[in-house]
């Protein structure tokens, strides 16, 4: 994952628009992936997760890419609503079922 | 789902109390919980891991004399902050895996702590 204790990078978007979050991880090892939401003052919500063994996997109006040749992980977020507004982070886990987080984005839906 | 409940929600102490934050899975035995600390527009930094009836293990860097983790039941965590001082000022949060879910965490709501 990122390294923790770097300030948050910031993605702004107009509501309706998609947003694209991006993570790159860096244990080849990891073949499990998750995307967490958390909203001020919040604890983190599962959004979406993806195995090693799939490169795409669809939700309710998200998205989660994989590509494990450069370790790299998307969060697409369709018709983004103000409700988004929120910091979300991925997380990736080898096997040891503790997961490791990366820094997290800050997304930012402007009305 | 798996609902995970943490108390209290916001705190505030004198330097050199005790306080105590409390993580309980509602619906759920978990195997493991986790213990994170997170400081303002950061990540979350995982402090401890603790399985029912077992020592936690703590990550490089924590204080186990500071931070006391107990986990007497399959549904129960609790973090001791020992001597607060300001410096321990930071958002707690707890999660919980199951084990029908591997990976998955599912998280409290969080703790503000808040030392003066």
């Amino acid at each position: 994952g990122e390294s923790v204790g770097l300030h948050l990078p910031t993605l702004s978007v107009q509501e309706g628009d998609n947003s694209i979050i991006n993570c790159a991880y860096s244990n080849s090892a990891s073949d499990y992936f998750i995307w967490y939401k958390q909203e001020s003052g919040k604890g983190p919500q599962f959004i979406i997760d993806i195995r090693s063994n799939m490169d795409k996997r669809q939700g309710q109006r998200v998205t989660v890419l994989l590509n494990k040749t450069v370790k790299h992980l998307s969060l697409q977020i369709a018709a983004t609503q103000p409700g988004d507004s929120a910091v979300y982070f991925c997380a990736e886990s080898g096997g040891s079922y503790i997961p490791t987080f990366g820094r997290g984005t800050s997304l930012i839906v402007h009305p | 789902g798996a609902v995970v409940s943490q108390h209290p929600s916001r705190v505030i102490c004198k330097s050199g109390t005790s306080v105590k934050i409390e993580c309980r899975s509602l619906d759920f035995q978990a195997t493991t919980m986790f213990w994170y600390r997170q400081f303002p527009k950061q990540s979350l930094m995982l402090m401890a891991t603790s399985n029912e009836g077992s020592k936690a293990t703590y990550e490089q860097g924590v204080e186990k004399d500071k931070f006391l983790i107990n986990h007497a039941s399959l549904t129960l965590s609790t973090l001791t902050v020992t001597s607060a001082h300001p410096e321990d000022s930071s958002f707690y949060i707890c999660s919980a895996s199951r084990r029908d879910q591997g990976e998955k965490l599912f998280f409290g709501s969080g703790t503000q702590l808040s030392v003066l």
